[in-house]
């Protein structure tokens, strides 16, 4: 099985410039999530889905958005890039509510 | 405010010893809890987890933990730590009263010595 599969994995973006980071998974979970982690600062929850066609803001959405148009697939997009943007990005699905996590890879994106 | 304290940044433990990784939290409704591993370049994978009855709980791995209700706290023990341990570890709380709001703590990364 893939799991959740990110891409990219690497990224360098201008300052300003937009990317979307994609995320697919095939387990048929309902909830998707999108954290990024920073060094000494855990994960922090940046949107969330419990299903096609329903998002919700999580601890830190600003600067990002986010659509979830099938069950599989859960994009999240940076407008206008910031330094404060440099993370590493990671997706995550669930079959329910509180419910153990599956992770990707993570995405390392770097703002310059 | 709900919260989760990982005290320790960084421990590191000879290969063969025990290990023991904190996790304290404060929360207003009984938690979920969860430990959760990272190698690096990796997403995390879950260790263990424990949502109700018994407080002592088997992971992978060789990993265990115990939810101590007085003292709010699900710390991490393996009785012996091999070199492939060597990762960081991230402690999760979330509510069973429904809503994702799983927190994580800020991780302890294991060093792993010959």
């Amino acid at each position: 099985n893939a799991g959740v599969t990110q891409t990219p994995k690497f990224r360098i973006l201008k300052i300003g410039q937009s990317m979307t980071l994609q995320c697919t998974q095939d387990m048929n979970h309902n909830y998707m999530y999108w954290y990024r982690q920073d060094p000494g600062m855990g994960l922090k929850l940046i949107y969330y889905s419990v299903g096609a066609g329903i998002t919700d803001k999580g601890e830190v959405p600003n600067g990002y958005n986010v659509s979830r148009s099938t069950t599989e697939d859960f994009p999240l997009r940076l407008e206008l890039a910031a330094p404060s943007q440099t993370s590493v990005y990671f997706c995550a699905s669930s079959p329910g509510d509180n419910t153990e996590a599956f992770f990707g890879q993570g995405t390392r994106l770097t703002v310059v | 405010a709900q919260s989760v304290t990982q005290p320790d940044i960084h421990i590191t433990v000879s290969e063969g010893a025990s290990l023991e990784l904190r996790c304290n939290y404060s929360y207003g409704a009984t938690p979920y809890l969860f430990w959760y591993v990272q190698s690096p370049g990796q997403g995390l994978q879950l260790l263990l987890k424990y949502f109700s009855g018994d407080t002592l709980v088997q992971g992978i791995k060789g990993f265990e933990a115990e939810f101590k209700r007085s003292q709010s706290s699900f710390n991490l023990r393996k009785p012996s730590v091999h070199w492939s341990d060597a990762a960081e570890y991230f402690c999760a709380v979330g509510p069973n009263t429904g809503g994702f709001k799983t927190i994580f703590g800020a991780g302890t990364r294991l060093f792993v010595k010959a």
